[in-house]
């Protein structure tokens, strides 16, 4: 049992480039979440998804895309990366539940020159 | 205006002493809950204690309960006997029941440091 998953962990891009970040989860959790964190900003919501195929728009949404084809995998993307975007992204999962906590892959940094 | 406020971007504490981080929230709704999460240098995201608006008592777990004061709209995590591994940022946060979405709104973190 993995929990939450990230792929990379680290990545360099320069601007202009494109990626997708990867998050799995093996929970079967119906609730997935992307997260940046910056320093003295604490933790923004990107986008989430309530269920399978679903997706909808956080707090800081412009400049990145998310899919959820199938329960389990969450893709974050920049189809074009700007230095405002480096950043560690941090994807979660959580439960049904109304009150249940979210869990938390281990994070991805990645540096935009 | 901040639904979440940690008014403490920083605190030390001394190895086996207890230690209070504050944070306040702001909500209207009746029904809401309340999270705390540890974040080790290692950059980790770890849950640590909840507390729900309606809880009667407050929540414990181990060495971490959660001094709940909802007429002041404080939720307040306090460690006990800390320890070195305790050393890390802190982040209160709150859910409130809009919905569907299970979103999170956070507090931008305390950074508490265990000295020996």
């Amino acid at each position: 049992n993995a929990g939450v998953t990230q792929t990379p962990k680290f990545r360099v891009l320069k601007t202009g480039q494109s990626m997708t970040l990867l998050c799995a989860q093996d929970m079967n959790h119906e609730y997935m979440y992307w997260y940046r964190q910056d320093p003295g900003m604490g933790l923004r919501l990107i986008h989430y998804s309530v269920g399978e195929g679903t997706t909808a728009k956080g707090e800081v949404p412009d400049g990145y895309n998310v899919s959820r084809l199938k329960k389990q995998n969450f893709l974050l993307g920049l189809e074009s990366a700007a230095p405002s975007q480096t950043s560690v992204y941090f994807c979660a999962s959580s439960r049904t539940q109304t009150w249940s906590e979210q869990y938390f892959g281990p994070g991805t940094r990645l540096t935009v020159t | 205006a901040q639904k979440i406020t940690q008014t403490q971007p920083g605190m030390f504490v001394q190895e086996k002493e207890a230690v209070t981080l504050d944070c306040t929230y702001d909500t209207s709704d009746p029904s809401y809950g309340l999270f705390w999460y540890k974040q080790p240098s290692s950059g980790e995201m770890i849950f640590l204690i909840y507390q729900g608006s309606y809880d009667q008592q407050n929540a414990t777990e181990g060495r971490y309960s959660l001094n709940f004061q909802k007429a002041r709209k404080s939720a307040n995590l306090v460690i006990s006997a800390s320890q070195l591994g305790d050393s890390a940022m802190y982040f209160c946060a709150m859910r409130e029941n809009d919905g569907n979405n299970r979103k999170l709104i956070w507090g931008l973190g305390t950074s508490l440091a265990v000295n020996p």
